[in-house]
């Protein structure tokens, strides 16, 4: 079935450890995003890439990195100097990222890390 | 850039009766507004979308309505059932956006049997 893969489900990290979250796309969509949700708030835009080996930054990119090397994989690595990282993150993707509104977003199930 | 606010934050209601979540957005330019169904421990699934062509938009218990001049729209759930519990996001879009969306708050709806 396509879709999109997340994970792990679960993380832990310790402070001061640099740590990767995987998203894989089977659907054969050009966009990928990575957002963060924190309890009872919205999803708020990490990194966003349009195409392979390109990519932007959200609104709240400071101390996450990413890479899109393959059109399918678009890993989130959230380093030491972001500083309350525990929340649930969720990696999306549409079919083009040429500049057109109304393309559907898909998610995937989500990943929640946690700081020990 | 866009804004987009939801309101309520919390909604309980009774098993059979009517929900409503209602959406405002900021950017007049904005022509795509999609809701989503989010349940717990999951990722966010789209249940129904409306484009600025158009004033209302309805598939079987849910509705969506859209007033581009006042620039709000809104979810209406109606015969709720137990397995509409869940937390649902409204979104914005504007043309020329890569970003594609810009996603309210969120509101956790209720639904006591």
């Amino acid at each position: 079935d396509g879709g999109i893969t997340q994970s792990p489900k679960y993380l832990f990290r310790k402070e001061g450890q640099n740590v990767t979250l995987s998203c894989e796309q089977n659907l054969n969509h050009d966009a990928m995003y990575w957002y963060r949700q924190d309890p009872g708030q919205g999803l708020r835009l990490i990194y966003y890439s349009q195409i392979v080996n390109d990519f932007q930054k959200g609104d709240i990119a400071e101390g996450y990195s990413v890479s899109r090397e393959k059109k399918e994989s678009f890993p989130l690595t959230v380093t030491s100097a972001q500083k309350n990282p525990t929340a649930f993150y969720l990696c999306a993707s549409t079919v083009t990222g040429v500049i057109v509104s109304g393309n559907t977003i898909y998610f995937g199930e989500g990943s929640w890390l946690t700081v020990v | 850039g866009e804004n987009v606010e939801q309101h309520p934050s919390t909604l309980s209601v009774q098993e059979g009766d009517s929900a409503v979540i209602k959406c405002t957005y900021s950017d007049s330019a904005s022509n795509y507004f999609p809701w989503y169904k989010q349940e717990l421990g999951k990722g966010p699934q789209l249940i129904i979308d409306i484009r600025s062509n158009v004033g209302e938009k309805k598939d079987q218990r849910i509705a969506v309505t859209l007033n581009k001049t006042a620039k709000h729209f809104s979810l209406h759930i109606t015969e709720t059932q137990p397995e509409d519990s869940a937390v649902y996001f409204c979104a914005a879009s504007s043309p020329g956006s890569a970003r594609q969306l810009t996603f309210g708050s969120g509101t956790q709806l209720t639904v006591l049997p």
